[in-house]
């Protein structure tokens, strides 16, 4: 069965700083791997979707990277803002054959960036 | 104006009450899901759809149940066997199976 850890659990950094969440999962047979942001009491927002051929993804600021191998991605923050502030999960999307194509979720970073 | 809509946002009921959440999407996706988020944890699978007429259990199925009878509606029925139904109900859904999956803002189903 697939699981997903994310580490650290909570983080808080001053404006500006560069930051890396982590995310690692134990079977390497994914078909993609998902970052989500969610904000409190709201829904998830996709911020970067990584295909497993794929070893990296940007979107402004982001860049999340995978290593299928050693079941492990990297969600970089470059130039971190107050409005960064909220939780980031990380989401595993299996192969067929070991779990229906379903979404594994980790628990989740939460983030906060100080002015 | 396309997206996914859960209604209500929140949810009050007594214990023993059956209660439905609904989650509606004008994406034209084919797949849909539910999920649930308690505090400090993942979200996880309830039941999903990949087709009209079609669902299937997910990870917590247990006191819950669906219906899949239009492409945009998909809702989640908590039944009064679902032990613990205080929590977060997240809805999703995708073009299909494998690809990116999109979400409502949830309903915060809390039962006394």
């Amino acid at each position: 069965k697939q699981e997903v850890t994310q580490i650290p659990a909570a983080l808080s950094v001053p404006e500006g700083e560069n930051l890396v969440l982590n995310c690692s999962f134990t079977d390497s047979a994914i078909y993609n791997l998902q970052w989500f942001r969610q904000d409190p009491g709201k829904g998830l927002t996709s911020l970067l979707l990584i295909q497993s051929s794929q070893r990296e993804q940007t979107s402004g600021r982001l860049n999340a990277s995978l290593d299928k191998s050693s079941g492990r991605s990297t969600l970089y923050i470059a130039a971190s803002q107050p409005g960064d502030s909220a939780t980031y999960l990380c989401a595993v999307k299996g192969s067929e054959e070991t779990s229906g194509s379903r979404l594994t979720f980790g628990e989740g970073t939460q983030l906060t960036v100080n002015p | 104006d396309g997206g996914i809509t859960q209604s209500p946002k929140y949810l009050f009921r007594k214990e023993g009450q059956n209660v439905t959440l609904s989650c509606e999407q004008n994406l034209n996706h084919d797949a849909m899901y539910w999920y649930r988020q308690d505090p400090g944890q993942g979200l996880r699978l309830i039941y999903y759809s990949q087709i009209v007429n079609d669902f299937q259990k997910g990870d917590i199925a247990e006191g819950y149940s669906v219906s899949r009878e239009k492409k945009e509606s998909f809702p989640l029925t908590v039944t009064s066997a679902q032990k613990n139904p205080t929590a977060f109900y997240l809805c999703a859904s995708s073009i299909d199976r494998d690809s990116q999956q999109y979400f409502g803002p949830g309903t915060r189903l809390t039962v006394t």
